[in-house]
C-alpha cells in the first residue's frame, strides 16, 4: 500500500474559477477526513466520511465547498468561485474506524488563488 | 473539544533526549493521547497514542500522568530528521482530530 494519495500536489488558479482535489485512502480504511491548513495554524478539519457517507461537516465548510465519497474508497474535494482567502494546503487522512486508531495523512494539495 | 496546551517551541541538542509536555487538564475518560508531527512541506504523520499506560514505539515513548491530566512524548536520541511541529491532540473513540498550534521543535547539531 502506498498510503495516502492526493492529486493534485500544487493548483494555482484564478479568483472564481472551480478546482476539485481527490484523494485515495488506504484501500482497507473506512474513514476519510478533509483538512485545511494555512501558514503557521495546524490542521483545521472540514469533514469526514465513514464508507460513502459524510458524517459530519465543519462550519468553515461553505456552501461553496462540496465533497463526495461515491463508492466508498476515493474522495474529491470541489471548491466553487474560489477566493483568495482559501488559499492553503488542503490535506486527507484516512483511518480505520474503532477506538484509538491512528490517521494517516496524505502530502496534501497546495491551492493558490490568484 | 477538549484541549491541549503545549509549548509554542522547544530546541535540543542532537542525540540527546527530548520530552515534549503536553497538559490538557480537562480531558475525559474515554478520550485517547495522540501525537503527530508535521515536517515542512508535508502532512502530518501518526507518532503515538495512548490511554492510561505509558507507551512505547519504534519512534516514541508516551509517559502519561497518573490523573491524565498531562503527557509528555519522548524522544530518546533526537536526529535533525526529528525537526518537525510536534502537535498532542485528544481524541474520542476514533472521531476527528483537533489540532492545535503544536510545539515547534529544533534540532540542534
Amino acid at each position: 500500500d502506498t498510503g495516502v494519495s492526493q492529486d493534485p500536489r500544487h493548483k494555482i488558479t484564478k479568483r472564481g474559477q472551480n478546482v476539485t482535489f481527490r484523494c485515495d485512502p488506504i484501500s482497507e480504511h473506512n474513514r476519510l477526513y478533509w483538512y485545511r491548513q494555512t501558514l503557521g495554524q495546524g490542521p483545521e478539519f472540514l469533514t469526514y466520511f465513514q464508507n460513502e457517507a459524510q458524517l459530519e461537516k465543519s462550519r468553515l465548510l461553505s456552501d461553496r465547498f462540496s465533497a463526495e465519497r461515491p463508492k466508498g474508497s476515493f474522495s474529491t474535494l470541489e471548491i466553487q468561485r474560489t477566493e483568495q482567502g482559501d488559499s492553503a494546503m488542503y490535506l486527507c487522512a484516512s483511518s480505520l474506524a474503532g477506538q484509538g486508531k491512528g490517521y494517516t495523512f496524505g502530502s496534501g494539495t497546495r491551492l493558490t488563488v490568484v | 473539544d477538549a484541549k491541549t496546551t503545549q509549548p509554542n517551541s522547544m530546541e535540543s541538542n542532537e542525540e540527546e533526549p527530548v520530552h515534549l509536555p503536553c497538559n490538557h487538564s480537562t480531558i475525559s475518560g474515554t478520550d485517547y493521547i495522540h501525537w503527530y508531527r508535521q515536517l515542512p512541506s508535508q502532512g502530518p504523520e501518526y507518532v503515538i497514542h495512548g490511554l492510561t499506560s505509558n507507551v512505547n514505539n519504534r519512534m516514541a515513548s508516551l509517559a502519561i500522568a497518573e490523573d491524565r491530566k498531562s503527557s509528555t512524548l519522548i524522544l530518546h536520541r533526537a536526529t535533525l530528521r526529528d525537526a518537525a511541529v510536534y502537535y498532542c491532540i485528544l481524541c474520542f473513540g476514533n472521531e476527528k482530530l483537533t489540532f492545535g498550534t503544536g510545539t515547534r521543535l529544533t534540532i540542534i547539531p
